[in-house]
């Protein structure tokens, strides 16, 4: 079965770039999503098919795919952008959606 | 406004059953895909299970498949879970998800509902 690997936690100074990794065999053939969640919160899509941001996430929030690895950027982080982040592909090999195992974005 | 609602969710006794439902509201449920996904505490996103708008292509995660159900009811914008042959391990919260299609991901979300499998 396909496997997504992401880093346990990131961490960043307000203000900073945070880059959270998501790495997949060939990753970069397949459409990948990015959710964000907050403590006892339902996730939020705040990036899909790569690099596209659905209507309300700020431009902070960017994606790139290429390779083994796609990457979410987040730009100027806020104290507001803590949360778990969450990568996703779907596996057409196994007609599965696959989650990466999350990365604990930590704003110092 | 565009909603979610879960609801079904308690305490069940291991080898019980249980069924989660989904509510929509604010959109034409008869054309979107929808997924279940879940959260054991403490852990990460688990993919569940996947239904096509029609209800006519359905997957599921290799954890759940022969023991779980996922139906829908296009004419009540309703989504459902029947959930078999409970395990400890099915303990977690429960979220049904829009799914565009394509290359859109899953941009809706309900609330979720907690399921607790426990003697």
């Amino acid at each position: 079965s396909y496997v997504l690997t992401q880093p346990p936690s990131v961490s960043v100074a307000p203000g900073q770039t945070a880059r959270i990794t998501c790495g997949g065999n060939n990753i970069g053939t397949k459409s990948v999503h990015w959710y964000q969640q907050k403590p006892g919160q339902a996730p939020v899509l705040v990036v899909y098919d790569d690099s596209d941001r659905p209507s309300g996430i700020p431009e902070r929030f960017s994606g790139s795919n290429s390779g083994n690895t796609a990457t979410l950027t987040i730009s100027r982080v806020e104290v507001g952008d803590e949360a778990d982040y969450y990568c996703q592909v779907w596996d057409s090999s196994s007609d599965h959606v696959v989650f990466g195992g999350g990365t604990k974005l930590t704003v110092l | 406004e565009v909603q979610l609602v879960e609801s079904g969710g308690g305490l069940v006794q291991p080898g019980r059953s249980l069924r989660l439902s989904c509510s929509a509201s604010g959109f034409t449920f008869s054309t979107y895909s929808m997924n279940w996904v879940r959260q054991a505490p403490g852990k990460g996103l688990e993919w569940v299970s996947y239904i096509s708008s029609s209800g006519s292509t359905i997957y599921y995660a290799d954890s759940v498949k022969g023991r779980f159900t996922i139906s829908r009811d296009n004419a009540k914008s309703s989504l459902f879970l029947q959930m078999n042959s409970l395990r400890d391990e099915d303990t977690a919260v429960y979220y049904c998800a829009r799914d565009p299609g394509g290359k859109n991901g899953m941009d809706v979300w309900g609330q979720g509902t907690t399921v607790t499998v426990s003697s």
